[in-house]
């Protein structure tokens, strides 16, 4: 079974610039999610969607990120312009489930897009 | 605001000996708990999960959850060095469906 694809794996781009990073869930998983972990730090939740609905978007900072998921299933994450404090390791997750995470319910993480905002 | 707190260390153990680390969560609504561990620059992987009080074991490790103390433990018996790397406690529940993570406790085997 293919795992969760992300791309680029690494970015470095100048403060003020845009960038964007993909993701291809696995197949058939209906919720994804964006985590930002800042070097130091555990993962922070961005955004999450089930299909192609925003489930949770509340810790986005939406001034200068977005998010899509149009077809329900690979998901584009954008920051412009970008800043320092920017510079961290994007981590997509999917999940089988459409309803409630369940006690049991694994999370499947992509490698990471590493970001450096210079 | 949600909280999951731990220890960042690093915590030194030597191989062979039992490492334990710790996590308190400030939601009284959280239902699940999960540890994950994370090698350097490689993305979480998920180890166990506990939404029960008491004892979970499975293998090596055993997780205790203690919901009147909210406290969440990882036990890992005889230590290996490849068990060196950071360990995530993660909640879930109280009416948010993504997970939310502790900032992780850097472990490391002395071999």
């Amino acid at each position: 079974e293919a795992g969760v694809a992300q791309s680029p794996r690494y970015k470095i781009i100048e403060k003020r610039q845009s960038v964007a990073f993909w993701c291809n869930p696995i197949s058939g998983h209906a919720t994804l999610y964006w985590y930002q972990q800042i070097l130091g730090q555990g993962p922070k939740l961005l955004i999450q969607f089930q299909n192609n609905g925003v489930v949770d978007d509340s810790q986005l900072p939406k001034d200068r990120f977005s998010a899509e998921r149009l077809k329900g299933v690979d998901s584009t994450l954008k920051i412009q312009p970008a800043k320092l404090e920017d510079s961290a390791v994007y981590l997509c997750a999917s999940r089988p489930g459409g309803a409630g995470l369940m006690a049991n319910e694994k999370l499947f993480f992509g490698s990471g897009t590493q970001l450096s905002v210079l | 605001q949600k909280e999951v707190e731990q220890n960042s260390g690093p915590l030194s153990v030597p191989e062979g000996a039992i490492a334990s680390l710790n996590c308190t969560y400030s939601d009284r609504g959280s239902q699940s708990f999960f540890w994950y561990r994370q090698y350097s620059g490689k993305s979480p992987e998920l180890i166990m999960f506990i939404y029960s009080n008491g004892d979970k074991e499975d293998g090596r490790f055993t997780a205790q959850l203690n919901k009147a103390s909210q406290y969440v433990s990882l036990l890992i018996r005889d230590s290996q060095p490849s068990d060196s790397a950071t360990y995530l406690c993660a909640s879930s529940g109280g009416g948010a469906d993504g997970l939310t993570f502790g900032k992780g406790t850097h472990l490391i085997i002395q071999p």
